[in-house]
């Protein structure tokens, strides 16, 4: 069974940094191209940013490009969400996504861990 | 970045029912279109991807087509579970832009 489990999520000052964590079990991490996404409280799903299987592509949202940063270790089957310069309208739950296969492009979101929130506010 | 537009944004409808949901691109994203439900406090669950493709484990009633720029997803006779919202995502173009949604109500 594919288990993705978040971490690093809480409360944050607006400019200030958090760093997520993502740790995946029940599949071979380095087969699959990795995601976040991220849910406002009410409102639909927002892709942040996905990783290639070996790193070789990255993309990123317009919304969080230049704060954003998005890396995977495959030996601890982790992968990262670094946030810079956090604004309140980055406030949601972050969501670690397992793709369907190894490329970040046309991959179809397959497995969903169930989030960690993350409140930017003073 | 490429705009998604789901029509509906609600739908009432009744067991057994045959619903049907559109999904419209901005621009053409050939086939790579996916279908997510979502449930209150859970994660999206993937239904359809490749437009057509039904992942395992989903219920043959659901079912999708369309290329292009236009995309459905029909629900062939609604069961209580399938009471959720529903919403769209493209997988052609970075930013992988999702639907606003489509809430099903009995």
């Amino acid at each position: 069974e594919v288990r993705l489990v978040e971490s690093g999520g809480g409360l944050v000052q607006p400019g200030r940094s958090l760093r997520l964590s993502c740790t995946g079990s029940g599949f071979t991490f380095d087969d699959f191209a990795m995601h976040w996404v991220r849910q406002a409280p009410g409102k639909g799903p927002e892709w942040v940013s996905g990783i290639s299987w070996n790193s070789d592509t990255i993309g990123y949202a317009d919304s969080v490009k230049g704060r954003f940063t998005i890396s995977r270790d495959n030996a601890k089957n982790s992968l990262y969400l670094q946030m810079s310069s956090l604004r309140p309208e980055d406030t949601a739950l972050y969501s670690c996504v397992k793709a369907k296969i190894v490329v970040v492009k046309n991959s179809p979101l397959e497995d969903w861990g169930q989030g960690t929130l993350v409140t930017v506010s003073s | 970045d490429i705009q998604m537009t789901q029509s509906p944004s609600s739908l009432s409808a009744s067991v057994g029912d045959r619903v049907t949901i559109t999904c419209r691109a901005s621009h053409s994203i050939s086939n790579y279109l996916n279908w997510y439900q979502q449930k209150p406090g859970k994660a999206p669950k993937l239904l359809i991807y490749g437009a057509s493709t039904l992942q395992r484990g989903v219920p043959s009633r659901f079912s999708g087509s369309g290329s292009g720029t236009d995309f459905t997803l029909t629900i062939g006779s609604l069961q209580p579970e399938d009471f959720s919202t529903y919403f769209c995502q493209q997988s052609s173009t970075a930013p992988y832009t999702f639907g606003q949604g489509t809430k099903l109500e009995i």
